[in-house]
């Protein structure tokens, strides 16, 4: 089993804030790393997927980044809006398992 | 729709009877998983399939859970005489072959054993 972290557990931002969350793991037999926001009622939406130390991705106002070594990823917000609110989770995938953070969840205050 | 689907999305059942859950993946996919989650954690891996061949189970996965996929299209896990610990969001997800690919859920179903 591999030990996902996640921080803040939770967080509350104004609409127009940007925010960044932080995923940690053991950086030895890392895989790739993946990005989930999961918004009530609905599936885990996958975002990002990396695999390489120092990838940054971009989707609209969400980036990620990635520090194999140090065993950690960014998961940033620009400009936060309220359909942003949801649970962002992360997981790190090694062979065909994923491990799962808690989950970091966002409410983006109008 | 062409997501992964799941059925039923919520289950009410008194502890002691036996729960079925279905799982539809994206068609293309061979490769399907079962998680569980728990509130205030993350989901946690059950099991995996490729095709009908059921290639992992988690030490989560006590022996009154069983899981199928016998044409190695929609899934089932089946929950025998349920308790209360039982309560908890089961996913589902599928993918294409290969390690550290991306996995799509479904929007899981709710049980709750009272």
């Amino acid at each position: 089993i591999l030990n996902v972290e996640q921080s803040p557990q939770s967080l509350h931002v104004q609409e127009g804030d940007s925010t960044n969350f932080t995923c940690s793991f053991p950086s030895s037999n890392f895989y790739a790393l993946h990005w989930y926001r999961w918004e009530t009622a609905k599936s885990p939406e996958a975002l990002f997927v990396m695999t390489l130390n120092g990838d940054e991705k971009k989707k609209g106002r969400i980036s990620a980044t990635l520090n194999t070594k140090e065993g950690y990823s960014y998961l940033y917000i620009k400009g936060s809006q309220p359909e942003d609110s949801a649970t962002y989770l992360c997981a790190l995938s090694k062979g065909n398992q994923f491990y799962f953070g808690t989950g970091t969840s966002l409410t983006v205050i109008p | 729709d062409t997501g992964v689907s799941q059925d039923p999305r919520h289950k009410i059942t008194k502890r002691g009877q036996n729960v079925t859950f279905r799982c539809d993946p994206i068609s293309e996919h061979n490769r399907l998983y079962w998680y569980r989650q728990t509130l205030g954690q993350g989901p946690e891996f059950l099991t995996y399939f490729q095709n009908e061949a059921q290639l992992e189970k988690s030490r989560l996965l006590s022996d009154r859970f069983s899981a199928e996929r016998p044409k190695g299209s929609f899934s089932t896990l089946e929950i025998q005489r349920t308790e209360q610990g039982d309560s908890a969001m089961y996913l589902c997800a599928s993918s294409l072959p290969g390690a550290g690919v991306e996995q799509y859920f479904g929007p899981g179903t709710r049980l709750t054993v009272t």
